[in-house]
This record gives structure tokens, C-alpha cells and sequence, in this order.
């Protein structure tokens, strides 16, 4: 993998129901992996960043989870509510510094 | 603690003009970083500046610049603008010592549409 990664681009998701996304990134030279919440009209807010092999973290009911040896973290949302819409951007901390992905975009519909 | 601020927020500029956009960062953040998105791109990284040294650069050509001030204020600049630099800059600032680790703060941005 060269570029940071995420998948699916696009996502709509009853309201109450959980889901989840990934991202992938180039495993070598790795420092942390980033995950920001940018809901329309607004700057993007950080969630977690993580660093180390295995890395899980939790704010109330979103969590995320880390494997830098494949190079790939999801990020998952429990019970998702109207106020979870927004785009979800993973970034790759490296010795370059963060490059970001293109975002899942997620739409929680009521 | 008065978050991240740009300014100005939104800004027209013609074809082969210059432009300076602002941001002063979090109280007490080193580190300033810039980054431009365009639509069906994620954000791009331009620079990150820390302690008034750029410490990183991304994949821009030459006409984008930039600086820090002693009191981490930054300064973005793009000279003879061109129709693709019409888009959103993000600034972020952040504590500065852990890198690549450090959790970013973002500002609002500037919108510039080059005409």
C-alpha cells in the first residue's frame, strides 16, 4: 500500500444500528495513525490517535483499533445516532509527516 | 483556551495574483501544519513549521511558501495563483513535541476561489 486508504467511500446506516470502516495504510516507517470526525461546516475534530501494535481506544460509543504490522485500523460506532453524520478521515503519522485519506462519509438516517 | 483562528475565512483572487492567509494556533502550540483540500481529494499536506523551522514538506511546487512567527503564528503564501489552487485551507496546530503522534487542532479555514 503507498497511499492512505479508506473504505467504503460512502456509507448510510439506520439510526441504532452499529457499523464500522477501515483504513489501510504503508506500514513502514510509521509513527501513529490518526482519526478525525468533520461534520459539515465545521473544522475537523480529532478522536484517537494511536501508536502501538494492537492500540484499541474508546470514546463513549466509538471505538478503534490498530494493526501496524498489516497496516490497517477500523473504526467502529455503536448504536449510531443522527449527530454521528459527518466524515470520518484517517491519517498516517510518518517521518514525513500525517497524509490523509479520502474519508468515509457517513450518513446516519433516522 | 480560544481554539485555532484563520483568516481571512473567505477570499477571490484573480489568476496570477499572490495571496497570504493566516493562522494563529492554540495557545502554548509550537507546531503549525497546512494542508489543502480540494473537492474529491482528501486533505494534502503542504508544510508543518515548529519553533519557526519548517520541519516537514509535501509534494507542492515552489509557488506555495510559508513561515512562522516567534510567537507561532504562521503565514501561508501562494504567489502567481492559479485556477487549481482554488480550495480550502486547513490550518492545524499542535503541542509540537511528539511529532507525527501529536493530536492536531484545526482552525475553520480559508476558502480561496481563483478566478
Amino acid at each position: 500500500i503507498l497511499n492512505v486508504e479508506q473504505s467504503p467511500q460512502s456509507l448510510h446506516v439506520q439510526e441504532g444500528d452499529s457499523t464500522n470502516f477501515t483504513c489501510s495504510f504503508p506500514s513502514s516507517n510509521f509513527y501513529a495513525l490518526h482519526w478525525y470526525r468533520w461534520e459539515t461546516a465545521k473544522s475537523p475534530e480529532a478522536l484517537f490517535v494511536m501508536t502501538l501494535n494492537g492500540d484499541e481506544k474508546k470514546k463513549g460509543r466509538i471505538s478503534a483499533t490498530l494493526n501496524t504490522k498489516e497496516g490497517y485500523s477500523y473504526l467502529y460506532i455503536k448504536g449510531s445516532q443522527p449527530e454521528d453524520s459527518a466524515t470520518y478521515l484517517c491519517a498516517r503519522g510518518g517521518a514525513d509527516g500525517l497524509t490523509f485519506g479520502k474519508g468515509t462519509h457517513l450518513i446516519i438516517q433516522p | 483556551k480560544a481554539g485555532v483562528t484563520q483568516t481571512p475565512r473567505y477570499l477571490i483572487k484573480t489568476r496570477g495574483q499572490q495571496v497570504t492567509l493566516s493562522c494563529s494556533p492554540i495557545s502554548g502550540h509550537r507546531s503549525v501544519s497546512w494542508y489543502q483540500q480540494t473537492p474529491g481529494q482528501g486533505l494534502q499536506f503542504l508544510f508543518e513549521y515548529f519553533s519557526e523551522t519548517q520541519r516537514n514538506k509535501g509534494n507542492f511546487p515552489g509557488r506555495f511558501s510559508g513561515r512562522q512567527f516567534s510567537n507561532s503564528r504562521s503565514e501561508m503564501n501562494v504567489s502567481t495563483l492559479e485556477l487549481g489552487d482554488s480550495a480550502l485551507y486547513l490550518c492545524a496546530s499542535s503541542v509540537g513535541t511528539s511529532g507525527p503522534s501529536g493530536e492536531q487542532y484545526f482552525g475553520p479555514g480559508t476558502r480561496l476561489t481563483v478566478t
